[in-house]
């Protein structure tokens, strides 16, 4: 067990909808990173929060944003669902700084846009 | 930009035998951190072994091992004494040392163990 947790699980939504994702990551880690890795790939980075800003961010449009709070909790949104976005999402954590290098990782939420 | 290459999609290893799975990186960088995480049908990822770039030696924990070429660009893991509870998609990533913590992954080999 990594102390990370996502929820839900699973969910489904059709083309043109919203969806959050929720990622409450481990006690002291102010670092959270959202991956989206499609089915038979590697994840692929799509943000980075860092004390509740955007501190990085991978090639991903707009309509993908998130929101990091002072609890350790962090959010991915996502609006106008494509049939793309079909995928697992991972949030990871990590406390931040040269001396800690490991993301841990949640257990992800498999998105599928019908 | 750095990239990461897994070029076997598919392994298998009998019980108790070793295998080698291969992984290969492109990057300007001198310094930075390799990571071999191990996916099983629970979806989590799971850490298995990390190498610090600036460190010659290479890293073992338990029955993992790597072998870090950094000259070559090359970081393989070794599984020794193979057990059923090691099958699953195995994932190398790259992470620079500058900018933000994001890891870049290959695209993953599945290991199956055959009893």
């Amino acid at each position: 067990e990594t102390g990370v947790t996502q929820s839900p699980t699973h969910l489904i939504k059709t083309r043109g909808q919203q969806v959050t994702l929720r990622c409450s990551s481990q006690s002291g880690h102010n670092t959270v990173s959202w991956y989206q890795q499609a089915l038979g790939q590697g994840p692929q980075f799509i943000f980075q929060y860092y004390r509740e800003e955007e501190n990085g961010r991978g090639n991903f449009p707009p309509r993908f944003s998130g929101l990091q709070f002072p609890n350790y909790s962090s959010e991915l949104n996502v609006n106008a669902l494509e049939l793309d976005d079909s995928a697992l999402y991972l949030c990871a954590s990590t406390q931040g700084g040269r001396t800690e290098e490991t993301q841990y990782f949640g257990p992800g939420t498999r998105l599928l846009v019908l | 930009a750095q990239t990461v290459t897994q070029s076997q999609p598919e392994m298998s290893v009998q019980e108790a035998e070793t295998v080698t799975l291969s992984c290969t990186y492109d990057t300007s960088e001198s310094d930075y951190y390799l990571f071999w995480y191990k996916q099983p049908p629970s979806r989590q990822m799971i850490l298995v072994i990390r190498q610090e770039a600036y460190k010659q030696q290479n890293a073992t924990e338990n029955r993992f091992s790597v072998n870090f070429q950094k000259a070559a660009k090359s970081f393989s893991l070794k599984i020794s004494d193979s057990q059923l509870g090691d099958a699953a998609m195995y994932f190398c990533a790259y992470r620079s040392l500058s900018g933000t913590y994001k890891y870049i992954f290959g695209t993953g080999t599945r290991l199956k163990v055959l009893a």
